[in-house]
């Protein structure tokens, strides 16, 4: 079973849409990430959820949702896409925050044309 | 967080020690030395982490200095299969942070 599962792996779209990408985790970690891996390869962190709570949020626009049903799973939302949204997405966990030994999904690559 | 310096592409022979080089010269006493790759078309993968003393584990070793301010990732072994971005990322009490990393080819 993989760890870390993203789906879907690619994804294209519209600018204007909304599309949402979803991540499941198996490991029982209590932390999840979200990271965005543009076209320079850059990795930057978007979100970090504990326990389905909220506790990092980086200079991300508001059209970017996080959502956390329950702490094996958080999905992300994305409204009005925008060209400069087409990235690598990455989800991760782990079991804390502090020495964080992060387990990363396959990725979604989104294109918005 | 500290920031790191590490080369931007390595070669390797197959078969041979791959030693990967970083600089963090300004760590502080409370933060660690994170080692992460990134295989083509995947998502980073952990190898290891230490503070001050050196590590081993089944991927790789890392060697600290004893002033903190430089580490090497060493792969003792390298194969076809280590090709990859690798990462080297200085951490406290916040996310972890990745760089540019250095691009390591394994050559056969």
């Amino acid at each position: 079973d993989t760890a870390v599962s993203q789906t879907p792996k690619y994804l294209v779209t519209q600018m204007g849409n909304d599309k949402s990408i979803k991540c499941e985790q198996n490991l029982g970690h209590d932390t999840m990430y979200w990271y965005k891996q543009d076209s320079k390869k850059f990795l930057k962190i978007m979100f970090s959820y504990n326990n389905k709570e909220l506790i990092i949020n980086e200079t991300v626009p508001n059209r970017f949702s996080p959502k956390s049903p329950d702490k094996a799973h958080l999905n992300l939302h994305i409204n009005s896409l925008e060209l400069g949204d087409s990235a690598v997405y990455f989800c991760a966990s782990s079991q804390g925050t502090v020495l964080e030994k992060l387990f990363f999904g396959s990725g979604t690559q989104l294109s918005v044309l | 967080d500290a920031k790191t310096t590490q080369p931007t592409s390595m070669d390797c022979a197959e078969g041979r020690a791959a030693n990967l080089p970083c600089n963090h010269s300004t760590i502080s006493g409370n933060e660690y030395v994170y080692w992460y790759r990134q295989i083509h078309s995947q998502g980073p993968q952990y190898i290891i982490h230490g503070l001050k003393n050196n590590e081993t584990n089944e991927m790789a070793s890392l060697i600290i200095t004893e002033d903190r301010k430089s580490s090497t990732l060493i792969l003792p072994h390298a194969t076809l299969r280590d090709t990859a971005v690798y990462y080297c990322i200085v951490k406290g009490n916040t996310p972890l942070v990745f760089g540019k990393g250095t691009r390591l080819s394994v050559i056969a």
